[in-house]
C-alpha cells in the first residue's frame, strides 16, 4: 500500500525560530508533492508544491525535496503563533496518471509566544 | 485565484434523511474533483475522483449507492450522502484541480446525523 508518513508531534519551537518538518512516501514514481497547512475545524490549505530535487524557496516556507531518499520536507523561518497548526505532506501517487493524492496523517505545529 | 466553495458549511439532520453537498471552483474550471472525508484528528481520507461528464471513481470500501456524485459541469459537483446514520457524521470536504496536480479545498462541510 502507497504511504505517505510524517511524526503526528506535536513540534514545539519558540517564536521566531526555524521549524522542520518532514514526510516520506513508499510510492518510488511519484511526481508531485504538496505541502498543506489545515487550522482545527478548517480545511486544508495549499501552501507549497515541488516537483523537483532541491529546495523551493516561497516568501518565509522552503520545500525540500530528495526523490532518491523519498523525504520532502518543509521549513518555516521566522515561526510565528499563527502558524500554529496542522500540516499535512501529500504525494501524488501514480506518477501523474492522475491527479490523486495521499495525505500524510499531519504534523502539528505548535509555535510559542 | 483558484477558489473552490462548498454549501452547506453545516447541516444537521435525522438519521435515514439525505443530504446534498454542493462543491464549485468560482474562478476556474476543474475538469476533475475530489471529494474527502476527515474524522476528528485523523487524515483526510479521499472518498471519490469525479470528472466532469462521466462517472465518479470511487476509492475501496466507500459505497457508491450511500454517497452519490454528480459532475454536472465544470464548475459543480455534488456529493449527496443517502439515509444518512450517525456514523456518516463527518467533515466533508472538496478539491478541484486548475492545473498540474495542484488541489485547491473548499472550506468544507460538517455533517451531523441524529
Amino acid at each position: 500500500q502507497k504511504e505517505v508518513e510524517q511524526n503526528s508531534g506535536p513540534l514545539s519551537v519558540p517564536e521566531g525560530a526555524i521549524a522542520s518538518l518532514n514526510c516520506t512516501y513508499s510510492d518510488r514514481v511519484s511526481q508531485s508533492f504538496f505541502w498543506y497547512r489545515q487550522y482545527s475545524g478548517k480545511s486544508p490549505e495549499l501552501i507549497m508544491s515541488i516537483y523537483s530535487n532541491g529546495d523551493k524557496e516561497d516568501g518565509r516556507f522552503t520545500a525540500q525535496l530528495n526523490k532518491a531518499s523519498q523525504y520532502v520536507s518543509l521549513l518555516i523561518r521566522d515561526s510565528q503563533p499563527s502558524d500554529s497548526a496542522t500540516y499535512l505532506c501529500a504525494v501524488n501517487i501514480d506518477g501523474g496518471a492522475t491527479n490523486k493524492l495521499i495525505f500524510g496523517t499531519g504534523t502539528l505545529l505548535a509555535v510559542q509566544p | 485565484g483558484a477558489v473552490v466553495s462548498q454549501h452547506p458549511s453545516r447541516v444537521i439532520c435525522k438519521s435515514g434523511t439525505s443530504v446534498k453537498i454542493e462543491c464549485r471552483s468560482l474562478d476556474f474550471q476543474a475538469t476533475t474533483m475530489f471529494w474527502y472525508r476527515q474524522f476528528p484528528k485523523k487524515s483526510l481520507m479521499l472518498m471519490a475522483t469525479s470528472n466532469e461528464g462521466s462517472k465518479a471513481t470511487y476509492e475501496q470500501g466507500v459505497e457508491k449507492d450511500k454517497f452519490l456524485i454528480n459532475h454536472a459541469s465544470l464548475t459543480l459537483s455534488t456529493l449527496t450522502v443517502t439515509s444518512a446514520h450517525p456514523e456518516d457524521s463527518s467533515f466533508y470536504i472538496c478539491s478541484a484541480t486548475p492545473a498540474y496536480n495542484e488541489q485547491f479545498f473548499g472550506p468544507g462541510t460538517r455533517l451531523t446525523v441524529l
